[in-house]
């Protein structure tokens, strides 16, 4: 079985400053990872995945996210915020053989100037 | 290229009403999902159909939740009766080449 746990539920940065959100995964099998983006009263848009090959992955919006099999983690990061990242976060995980994602709780992140 | 389709966005009802929603997902995308995200938690799949068979519905509560995929395209979400901690959003999902597209979802109040 697979699962997911985000680590802190809200997150507050400053305009400029690094974002890191957390999350660590459970996998009985070498998992695919992703990390979703939720805006206001929308449905979630795919920000970055990880497969095989390249630990470190680049998305969209200036995100990225590295994958540590040691420490079962896949951690988002973005060098520099901006207001309109504001929104909330989830990471997920899937088997590769399997099309069924586990999500995590989400974490709601807030950028202020 | 359209996204994926939901109505209503919005549905209040009282307990043990029914109720009903609609997705129409991204033309020729073969996997169908449904999903029901609770405030402050994630999203949790209720069922996936390839097409017009379903894959899994091991989470669908199936005394009150039903659904169906006629002709591959459009599905429908019912719930008979609703209860109270059935007020959640119901995203819908499509899937194509391994990555999933949502639709806005509808958000379900029952009081």
């Amino acid at each position: 079985a697979q699962s997911v746990t985000q680590l802190g539920s809200h997150v507050s940065v400053s305009e400029g400053a690094l974002v890191l959100l957390r999350c660590n995964y459970s996998s009985s099998v070498p998992p695919y990872l992703f990390w979703y983006v939720q805006y206001p009263n929308q449905g979630l848009q795919l920000l970055l995945k990880y497969t095989t090959g390249a630990t470190l992955v680049k998305g969209i919006n200036g995100f990225e996210a590295e994958f540590k099999k040691s420490e079962t983690s896949f951690h988002l990061t973005k060098p520099s915020a901006h207001m309109s990242d504001a929104a909330e976060y989830f990471c997920a995980v899937k088997r590769p053989t399997a099309s069924k994602l586990t999500f995590g709780t989400g974490t709601r992140l807030q950028v202020t100037l | 290229e359209a996204g994926v389709a939901q109505s209503p966005r919005y549905k209040i009802i009282e307990k043990r009403q029914s109720v009903a929603f609609w997705c129409n997902p991204i033309s020729g995308h073969a996997t169908l999902y449904w999903y029901q995200q609770i405030l402050g938690q994630g999203p949790k799949l209720l069922i996936q159909f390839q097409n017009n068979g379903v894959v899994d519905d091991s989470q669908l509560p199936k005394d009150r939740f039903s659904a169906e995929r006629l002709k591959g395209v459009d599905s429908t979400l019912k719930i008979q009766p609703a209860k109270l901690e059935d007020s959640a959003v119901y995203l819908c999902a499509s899937r194509l080449r391994g990555e999933q597209f949502f639709g806005p979802g509808t958000r379900l109040t029952v009081l």
